[in-house]
């Protein structure tokens, strides 16, 4: 199973908005409609922000969104706040009790 | 609350043996499928293994299949991971994650495992 498809890094400054591509394939992204989002800040583990493509965690604020087209989702953070920065995941459900991570995003807040 | 706490990481020799563990509370663990998850260092986040709730039915990622072996034992809330035939690229933060659909909202801190002679 490949992993997804995921920019290295991105920008963006305080106050605008950013979007995170994450391509994969009709095996996983676009068979189902199972896309997640985590956040993982340095030295912590993964934090679990958008679910089910589009929905979100208790605790979760709305300026982060998912969507998702064919085989490709996206997570677009709005308002960038500081403590935004972190590192990025998608991931999807991809048939047979698996699921497949993409490669991950830095976002850095200028 | 949920919580997963994993234990066992180590250094070991590539080659060598180790078994993770990972205790949870918090929650029914039964009625949970319970997954592996591991992150090398300075690297992204890697679907290792997975066990059905009650046990009978694995998943294994191609890089470990055949060298590591998933099972839970619901009696006393712990899930484990036997990991054979370590390598370097092994080498990661291995992280016990609870689901909830087909995602993870609960995930434990993470345990070490270095592969290196």
């Amino acid at each position: 199973q490949s992993a997804l498809t995921q920019p290295r890094s991105v920008s963006g400054s305080l106050g605008q908005s950013v979007t995170i591509s994450c391509t994969g394939t009709s095996s996983d992204i676009g068979g189902y409609k199972y896309v997640s989002w985590y956040q993982q800040h340095p030295g912590k583990a993964p934090k679990l922000i958008i679910y089910d493509v589009s929905k979100w965690p208790s605790g979760v604020p709305d300026r982060f969104s998912g969507s998702k087209s064919g085989n490709t989702a996206s997570l677009t953070i709005s308002g960038l706040q500081a403590e935004d920065e972190a590192d990025y995941y998608c991931c999807s459900y991809a048939g047979s009790y698996t699921v497949v991570f993409g490669g991950g995003t830095k976002l850095t807040v200028l | 609350e949920v919580q997963l706490v994993e234990s066992g990481g180590n250094l070991v020799q590539p080659g060598g043996s180790l078994r993770l563990s990972c205790s949870a509370s918090g929650f029914t663990f039964s009625d949970y499928a319970i997954h592996w998850v591991r992150q090398a260092p300075g690297k992204g986040l890697e679907h290792v293994s997975a066990i059905s709730s009650n046990g009978g039915s694995a998943y294994y990622a191609d890089s470990v299949k055949g060298r590591f072996t998933i099972s839970r034992d619901n009696s006393k809330n712990t899930l484990y991971l036997q990991m054979s035939s370590l390598r370097a690229e092994d080498t990661a933060v291995y992280y016990c994650v609870k689901v909830g659909g087909w995602y993870f909202p609960y995930w434990g801190q993470g345990t070490l495992v270095i592969v290196s002679s």
